[in-house]
């Protein structure tokens, strides 16, 4: 079946402008999760959502990060006024409720000039 | 922030030997499980370790978890150079449903 998908799978931009990512979770799965990768490091947990309650953003790094997930299927992270800090690969996961193991997409390389 | 630590960074080996991995962590937790990335983009999950298990196998995957010295080890055996990725532990800390990466281990392996 599908998995996880992403796009655009690579995004440049220029300083202060504001991007859209986008996730479409494996079908059923009802928790999405956003992770930032910098480059050589680890993942950086953003954002959680699990069905309809209120999503954990206790990660989100400052209030230019938002995401979004409509009909409990597909989610949009927003970056606006974009810095080059923002550099970095987006990652989205998705998994069934209450499992442990999370399906990644490939990711979306966001560049910012 | 809980990120785990893994140890060593960088590992490079020949085919046929085995690579072994390690990864700390601060706090309590549920399980740890342990992914692979290729070329910096998706993660594929490998295997899961419930904090009530010591060892767990998978193929030519061997991971052992000691939850009094906070540490988890991540054993690949005859290694093959199709191997050769990115790895990452990741903990999913008591009472929460997210999980926290650590810095991950390149691992190169040739042949």
């Amino acid at each position: 079946g599908a998995g996880v998908s992403q796009s655009p799978s690579n995004k440049v931009t220029e300083k202060g402008k504001d991007v859209e990512l986008r996730c479409d979770p494996i079908s059923g799965h009802t928790a999405l999760y956003w992770y930032r990768q910098s480059l050589g490091q680890g993942l950086e947990f953003l954002i959680y959502f699990q069905g309809n309650s209120a999503p954990d953003k206790s990660g989100l790094p400052s209030d230019r990060f938002s995401a979004e997930r409509t009909g409990g299927s597909v989610s949009t992270l927003t970056i606006q006024r974009t810095q080059q800090e923002d550099s970095a690969v987006y990652l989205c996961a998705s998994s069934l409720r209450g499992a442990n193991e999370q399906f990644f997409g490939p990711g979306t390389r966001l560049t910012v000039l | 922030s809980q990120q785990g630590e893994e140890d060593p960074q960088a590992l490079s080996i020949q085919e046929g030997e085995n690579a072994t991995m390690n990864c700390s962590y601060k706090t309590s937790i549920n399980n740890l499980q342990w992914y692979r990335q290729n070329s910096g983009r998706g993660l594929v999950h490998l295997i899961l370790i419930r904090s009530n298990e010591r060892e767990k196998h998978s193929g030519r995957l061997r991971v052992t978890l000691d939850t009094s010295k906070k540490s988890s080890s991540l054993l690949i055996t005859a290694s093959r150079a199709a191997d050769t990725a990115s790895y990452f532990c990741a903990f999913m800390n008591s009472g929460y449903s997210t999980l926290t990466f650590g810095k991950g281990t390149m691992l190169l392996v040739s042949p």
